[in-house]
């Protein structure tokens, strides 16, 4: 079983928040990461956008709209990443990752596309 | 501005080796730990290795490991990876990117492109 698993895909409308998770491997606490989170455009290298592990422990990316946010499903053992009033430009590919055994570890990504 | 500019891609043959090398400009080099990170084509990302601040810890994927090798040169501004006994799954751009200080990649270079082929 894989780390760290993200849903390859998810669709929604533009305006609309879209919830994008990131599901730790049963065993590795949620509650004891931060989660990365990057968006990725085709042709284009991973852009940061935030650090979460919890309200009082968090960054935004420099120069990220603050309708990019961080948060925690702990009953879900999972990372979230929330866009809100989402725009066209938002469609990109979304990778999540930790620091974990001394190695970062990246989620498969989640291709989110908004129409 | 923070820039990384990497460089030393190309066509190699399998069993072969390769170095790649990433300058940094637009912020004090020496402070920062270092990354690299592959995509094959079509591919997530995966990532390759990280070398501490001062060089003085480095750590690989499990992938890479007695494969590859992470430098780096603070007098020059500059990360290295040394792959040798490349393999045809090697193939991938390959990014280097800036630690955060906390292990996240703050900054990306544009990448370069390794491919093995025979």
């Amino acid at each position: 079983q894989a780390v760290l698993t993200q849903p390859s895909s998810l669709s929604a409308s533009p305006g609309a928040s879209a919830s994008l998770t990131c599901t730790l491997r049963s065993g590795i606490n949620v509650g004891t990461y931060r989660i990365y989170w990057y968006q990725q455009k085709p042709g284009s290298p991973p852009q940061y956008l935030l650090r979460y592990k919890s309200d009082s422990d968090k960054q935004q990316g420099s120069g990220v709209p603050s309708r990019f946010s961080g948060s925690k499903d702990a009953s879900a053992n999972a990372g979230i990443l929330v866009i809100s009033g989402l725009q066209s430009e938002d469609e990109a590919d979304y990778y999540c990752m930790i620091w974990h055994s001394s190695a970062c570890v990246f989620g498969g990504g989640t291709k989110l596309t908004v129409l | 501005q923070v820039q990384l500019v990497e460089s030393g891609g190309g066509v190699v043959q399998p069993g072969r080796s390769l170095r790649l090398c990433c300058g940094a400009s637009g912020f004090s080099f020496s402070n920062y730990g270092m990354h690299w990170v592959r995509q094959a084509p079509g591919k997530g990302l995966e990532w390759v290795a990280i070398i501490w601040y001062d060089g003085s810890e480095k750590y690989y994927g499990d992938s890479v490991k007695g494969r590859f090798t992470i430098s780096r040169d603070n007098s020059h501004n500059t990360v290295c990876l040394q792959m040798n006994s490349l393999r045809v799954e090697d193939t991938a751009v390959y990014y280097c990117a800036r630690d955060s200080a906390d292990r996240g990649h703050d900054y990306w270079g544009q990448g370069t492109l390794v491919t093995v082929s025979s």
